[in-house]
């Protein structure tokens, strides 16, 4: 148990239309990451956010946003969704140390888009 | 741009083998390598974090090496178990903080 969870646990979708995915970080973690993992494939970076503000971007298109909530949650939000959006959907939290911390990952969002 | 790659991708072994899986990443200007597991269907555990002025870590029967010049980590599992059958990830960490991860190696250990 690593102190965060995510909801749903799975969900489907059809294209075209948008999504929330939700995560609750440990307490006290002010730096919160979400990774895509399609399957096969290790994680990919989608944004970072420390302190309520973007801090990081990887190379995703503006249809994937986000936001950080004072509570220590946090959500994904895709719009627009294609079927290449399919994939396991991560959130680590951490407390910025200058990159000594370990990232605490949640158990993921299971994404399927027909 | 870091890139990081397992090998192998794929690995089967009978019970009570000591195995070693591989990871290299490209740029050597990290913060550290982590190793992760992750169970199918699952999130990610974290087993060891290898700080960039370290060269290994341990935790019971894992071990996880770092030679950064070389661009390269490993990790080494005694006695291997069938409860350690998973995915087995690397991720470099650099100045962005972001992680960059590997395909994984996916272990299966035989009873």
């Amino acid at each position: 148990e690593t102190g965060v969870t995510q909801s749903p646990t799975h969900l489907i979708k059809t294209r075209g239309q948008q999504v929330t995915l939700r995560c609750s970080s440990q307490s006290g973690h002010n730096t919160v990451s979400w990774y895509q993992q399609a399957l096969g494939q290790g994680p990919q970076f989608i944004f970072q956010y420390y302190r309520e503000e973007e801090n990081g971007r990887g190379n995703f298109p503006p249809r994937f946003s986000g936001l950080q909530f004072p509570n220590y949650s946090s959500e994904l939000n895709v719009n627009a969704l294609e079927l290449d959006d399919s994939a396991l959907y991560l959130c680590a939290s951490s407390t910025r140390t200058g990159g000594l911390e370990t990232q605490y990952f949640g158990p993921g969002t299971r994404l399927l888009v027909l | 741009k870091q890139e990081v790659t397992q090998i192998p991708a794929a690995l089967s072994v009978p019970e009570g083998e000591n195995l070693v899986l591989n990871c290299s990443f490209t740029d050597s200007a990290i913060y550290n390598l982590q190793w992760f597991r992750q169970d199918p269907g699952k999130g990610l555990t974290s087993l060891l974090l290898i700080q960039s002025s370290q060269r290994e870590q341990t935790s019971g029967r894992l071990n996880a090496s770092l030679d950064k010049s070389s661009g390269r980590s490993t990790l080494y599992i005694a006695a291997s178990q069938p409860g350690d059958s998973a995915t087995y990830l690397c991720a470099a960490q650099g100045g962005s903080e972001k992680l960059v991860f590997g395909k994984g190696t996916k272990l299966t250990v035989n009873p």
